[in-house]
């Protein structure tokens, strides 16, 4: 079954403890992405990759890393997550990437985790 | 100003009637609208996309186009209950670095009662 795969689901960690949220693609992806979903705020963009060894930052990139050395795993890394990063983080991807003239990739989205941060 | 903005609702229809949803977006030069529908603890899924002026009708969808305006609707006709959720208008915008970007508005909440 074609999905993007994160975990955990639910997280409960203190601040300062460095943290790896996973996501995986079984569909041969170019693109991929990692957004946090705020109540009043929406989905907004953490960093996004084109392709592997290719990351760029997103609109709220403060506070957390990513990598993408294989094409199917996009991990999320928080080195030292704080209260503020309280959120429900969703990674995504796409055949390829979202931008260009007419974007005819529709992302897919993982289940989402839930992270809380005390 | 948000780069896309939408109200957060709930907007509340019975069933059957005409739900409509709108989005604004700032960015004058963006051609792709997306309308992802998000359902209660549940990630966002695509239902219709959009690229030039008019209307684009998918099953009981339609979506609404206007560049000039700068404007973005979706239109559910015979709303039945299945159908609450939040929707979310998502733009791609080509200014300020925002190639590969996809930006979403905050969403509307849509309730339909029996």
């Amino acid at each position: 079954e074609a999905q993007v795969t994160q975990n955990p689901r639910y997280l409960i960690t203190v601040t300062g403890k460095k943290l790896t949220v996973t996501c995986s693609q079984n569909m041969n992806h170019e693109y991929m992405s990692w957004y946090r979903q705020d109540p009043g705020l929406g989905l907004r963009q953490i960093y996004y990759s084109m392709n592997v060894e290719v990351t760029d930052k997103g609109d709220v990139p403060e506070g957390y890393k990513v990598s993408r050395k294989e094409k199917r795993n996009f991990p999320l890394i928080l080195e030292s997550p704080s209260p503020n990063q309280t959120s429900l983080y969703f990674c995504a991807s796409s055949l390829k990437g979202q931008g260009g003239k007419l974007n005819r990739s529709p992302l897919h989205f993982g289940n989402g985790t839930r992270l809380t941060v005390t | 100003q948000k780069e896309v903005e939408q109200n957060s609702g709930p907007l509340s229809v019975p069933e059957g009637a005409i739900a409509s949803l709108n989005c604004t977006y700032s960015d004058r030069g963006s051609q792709s609208f997306f309308w992802y529908r998000q359902y209660s603890g549940k990630s966002p899924e695509l239902i219709m996309s959009i690229y030039s002026n008019g209307d684009k009708e998918d099953g009981r969808f339609t979506a609404q186009l206007n560049k000039a305006s700068q404007y973005v609707s979706l239109l559910i006709r015979d709303s039945q209950p299945s159908d609450s959720a939040t929707y979310l208008c998502a733009v791609n915008p080509t200014g300020g670095g925002g190639y590969n970007k996809l930006i979403f508005g905050a969403g509307t909440r849509l309730a339909v009662h029996p």
